[in-house]
C-alpha cells in the first residue's frame, strides 16, 4: 500500500519569506499527486495536481510543486508567502493499479502559520 | 452551481447510539468517498463508491457502513458509536477514475461521541 510523508508538521514564517513544504510518497507504480489546502474553518481545496507531462506544476495563489520521480517527491513551493496563506496543507497521492484508483492517501498535514 | 453538502455540520451523540451522516452532491459524479480527519493522522479513507449499489472498504472501515442507492447520496452510518470515532468527517466526490481527476470535498461534519 502507498504512503505519504510530510516532513514538517508545523512551520512558522514571516510574510514575504519563501516556502518549501516537503512531501515524499512510497509507491512504485503510476501515481497522481495533489496538494490540498484547508483554511481555518473551511473544507479542503485543491492547490495543484500532477498526473503527467511537465513535472513542474503551477497552481492557484502563486503555489507550484515539482515532481521528482527518482526521489519520490512532490515538494510545494511559494517564493513569497502572505498572511492569508496561514492554513493546513496536505499532500496526497492516488495510486493506479490497472483497474482504476481507490481514494486518496494523505500525508498528516503541515500547519503553516504566517506572521505579519 | 454544483456542490457537495454534508449534514449535520455538528453532532454530539452518546456511546452505543447509531448515527448517520449525510452527504449529497449535485455534480452528478460517479465516485464518492468518506474520510475522517484526526490530529496527527491527516485524512484517512473510510469507504468509497464507484456508482449506484457499489461500495468498498477503505483503510479505516471498521465500525462504519455506507450504502449507495442513487448517484447523489452516500450516507455514512456508525452502527454503534464509540469515543474513538470522535472526529471530523469529510465527504468527497470525483467524476471518473481517470488520471488527473480531482476530488471535491464537502464542508465536513464534526462528530463528538461522549
Amino acid at each position: 500500500a502507498q504512503s505519504v510523508s510530510q516532513h514538517n508538521h508545523h512551520v512558522i514564517l514571516s510574510e514575504a519569506a519563501s516556502l518549501e513544504l516537503g512531501c515524499n510518497y512510497s509507491y512504485g507504480g503510476t501515481v497522481n499527486l495533489f496538494w490540498y489546502v484547508q483554511y481555518p474553518g473551511q473544507h479542503l481545496q485543491l492547490l495543484l495536481k500532477y498526473f503527467s507531462g511537465d513535472p513542474l506544476v503551477k497552481g492557484i495563489k502563486g503555489f507550484e510543486a515539482e515532481f521528482i520521480k527518482s526521489k519520490f517527491s512532490f515538494n510545494l513551493r511559494k517564493p513569497s508567502v502572505q498572511w492569508s496563506d496561514t492554513a493546513e496543507y496536505f499532500c496526497a497521492v492516488k495510486a493506479y493499479s490497472g483497474g482504476g484508483a481507490d481514494g486518496l492517501t494523505f500525508g498528516k498535514g503541515t500547519h503553516l502559520i504566517i506572521q505579519p | 452551481d454544483a456542490e457537495i453538502t454534508q449534514s449535520p455540520r455538528h453532532k454530539i451523540t452518546e456511546t452505543g447510539r447509531q448515527v448517520t451522516l449525510a452527504c449529497h452532491q449535485t455534480w452528478n459524479h460517479n465516485n464518492m468517498f468518506w474520510y475522517r480527519q484526526d490530529l496527527g493522522h491527516g485524512l484517512r479513507l473510510i469507504h468509497y463508491s464507484y456508482g449506484v449499489h457499489d461500495t468498498n472498504k477503505g483503510e479505516v472501515s471498521d465500525g462504519y457502513s455506507v450504502s449507495r442507492s442513487n448517484t447523489e447520496d452516500l450516507p455514512l452510518t456508525l452502527e454503534s458509536a464509540a469515543s474513538s470515532q470522535t472526529s471530523v468527517y469529510f465527504c468527497a466526490s470525483s467524476e471518473r477514475q481517470l488520471q488527473g481527476d480531482e476530488q471535491f470535498f464537502g464542508p465536513g461534519t464534526r462528530l463528538t461521541v461522549l
